[in-house]
C-alpha cells in the first residue's frame, strides 16, 4: 500500500530516557514533516525536510533532533525525555516545495507517547 | 493565542441535522485546508480552497473560503454517524522559508443515531 507509516504506534517510556521515532514514506514525495498533537487536539508543526533539506524548524527544545537519511525516511530522536513530551506524534508528507502551499499533507497513523 | 480560531469546539447532534463549523482569523491565507480525524488514525484531507469567495462542494459537505481569504466554513447537511470525527482547519501561511501550514484546534463532532 502507498501510504506514511511510523513506528512504533505506542511508546512507553521514563523520564530522562532517549527514544526514535521511525517515519517512512512511499509516495515519492519531496517533502516531508514531524507535528504534535496534544491533549486537546491541538496539532503543531515541529520539523519540515524537503529532500533531505532541514527547511522548517519550529521553536522546539533542542532534545528533539530530526533525521533524514533520503527523501523518503524522515526520523525523531527525542534525548532526555519530559513528562511535557508526552503527545501523538505525526509523520507527514506532501509533493513539492513547502512553498507549494495547495499541496496536501498526507499523515501518518502517529505515535502515541507516553512519558512517565 | 492561536493563529486559527475554530469554533465550535465540540457538537453533538442527532442523525438528519445540519451544522456548520468556522475557522477565523485575522491573518490572510494562501489557501486554506480542511481535514478530518477518526481516533487512531492521522487527519486525512477533505478539500484545499484557494480563491476568496469559493465554495467546494463534497457531496454532504459544503466549504466556503471567505472574500478576504481570512475565515473559512464547513457545512454538512443531514449528518450521519459516520460524519462522527474531529474537524480540522489548516491555513497556509507565508513565511521567510515558504508556506507553514498553520493548524486550528479543531471541532469534535459527534453524531447520534
Amino acid at each position: 500500500d502507498t501510504a506514511v507509516s511510523q513506528t512504533p504506534k505506542y511508546l512507553v517510556t521514563q523520564m530522562g530516557n532517549d527514544k526514535s521515532i521511525k517515519c517512512e514514506q512511499n509516495l515519492g514525495h519531496d517533502t516531508m514533516y514531524w507535528y504534535k498533537q496534544d491533549s486537546k487536539k491541538f496539532l503543531k508543526i515541529m520539523f519540515s525536510y524537503n529532500n533531505k533539506e532541514l527547511i522548517i524548524n519550529e521553536t522546539v527544545p533542542n532534545r528533539f533532533s530530526p533525521k533524514s537519511p533520503d527523501k523518503a525516511h524522515l526520523n525523531l530522536h527525542i534525548n532526555s525525555l519530559e513528562l511535557g513530551d508526552s503527545a501523538v506524534y505525526f509523520c507527514a508528507s506532501s509533493q513539492g516545495h513547502p512553498s507549494s502551499y495547495n499541496s496536501p499533507l498526507h499523515f501518518g497513523n502517529g505515535t502515541r507517547l507516553t512519558v512517565t | 493565542t492561536q493563529l486559527l480560531e475554530q469554533s465550535p469546539q465540540f457538537l453533538s447532534i442527532q442523525e438528519g441535522e445540519n451544522l456548520t463549523v468556522y475557522c477565523n482569523s485575522s491573518s490572510v491565507f494562501s489557501s486554506l485546508q480542511w481535514y478530518r480525524q477518526e481516533p487512531g488514525e492521522g487527519p486525512v484531507l477533505l478539500v484545499t480552497v484557494v480563491t476568496g469567495g469559493e465554495v467546494k462542494k463534497l457531496k454532504r459537505l459544503t466549504f466556503q473560503f471567505g472574500d478576504a481569504r481570512k475565515d473559512s466554513s464547513l457545512h454538512i447537511t443531514a449528518a450521519q454517524p459516520g460524519d462522527t470525527g474531529l474537524y480540522l482547519c489548516a491555513g497556509a501561511v507565508l513565511t521567510f522559508y515558504g508556506n507553514k501550514l498553520v493548524f486550528g484546534a479543531g471541532t469534535i463532532l459527534r453524531v447520534k443515531s
